[in-house]
């Protein structure tokens, strides 16, 4: 069974730390690695790592693929209240044929940052 | 604006009584997803349209049924929904098959009285 684990489950910071956040993976026929915001309201998107693209960088967040290690990692540097939500790493594969497009999301990082 | 439209944004209904959630999407993506969340926990796909072949996950119960009459829409269907359905129902879409970004509706959150 295909399974998605972020760590920590949450967290809270003041504004201007950086922060970590975690996720692990146990999928078959990995495609891609996506990271979700989601506040009260649908997922919005924030980065997809592949095999060919392992790193991203956008503004203040940034993100690493570890194919070796089965993880990535979400950095937020000088953390706003406004970054307060959860995090959702999702990852794109499956066993079977009908894979594609697929997504297994973890559990979710609800980070909150004080002013 | 292109974008996934999903109505109502809140439904209530009565323990059994068959509802249907609506999603309409203006990006002419090829795929559409169904997912629900329920409080603190991560969406679960139900199901997943690629064009008209339709891909139910295993562990989708039964009561839940999904219909795409054509690209732009796709509609779930509550047969008899119980207590254990309420929770919020999120639209998604994708381009294509492999390696690709899914963009998510409003939602509809469901309450079952």
């Amino acid at each position: 069974e295909d399974k998605v684990v972020q760590s920590p489950l949450s967290l809270v910071v003041h504004e201007g730390d950086t922060v970590t956040l975690n996720c692990s993976y146990e999928v078959t026929n990995f495609r891609s690695l996506l990271w979700y915001k989601q506040e009260k309201k649908a997922p919005t998107f924030l980065f997809m790592l592949t095999s060919s693209g392992i790193e991203k960088k956008s503004g203040r967040l940034s993100s690493i693929l570890d194919k070796k290690e089965l993880s990535s990692i979400l950095n937020i540097t000088a953390t706003q209240t406004g970054d307060s939500a959860i995090y959702l790493c999702a990852v794109e594969g499956g066993a079977g044929g009908t894979s594609y497009g697929k997504l297994t999301f973890g559990q979710g990082t609800i980070l909150t940052v004080h002013p | 604006d292109a974008m996934v439209i999903q109505n109502p944004r809140y439904q209530v209904t009565q323990f059994g009584k068959p509802v249907t959630l609506s999603c309409s999407q203006t990006l002419n993506h090829n795929v559409m997803y169904w997912y629900q969340q329920k409080s603190s926990q991560a969406p679960k796909l139900l199901f997943h349209y690629y064009d008209k072949d339709f891909n139910n996950e295993a562990d989708t119960p039964d009561n839940f049924q999904s219909r795409r009459p054509n690209t732009s829409f796709c509609f779930l269907d509550i047969r008899s929904p119980g207590l254990g359905d309420a929770a919020m129902y999120l639209c998604a879409t994708s381009r294509g098959r492999v390696a690709i970004e899914q963009f998510f509706g409003p939602g509809t959150r469901l309450t079952v009285l």
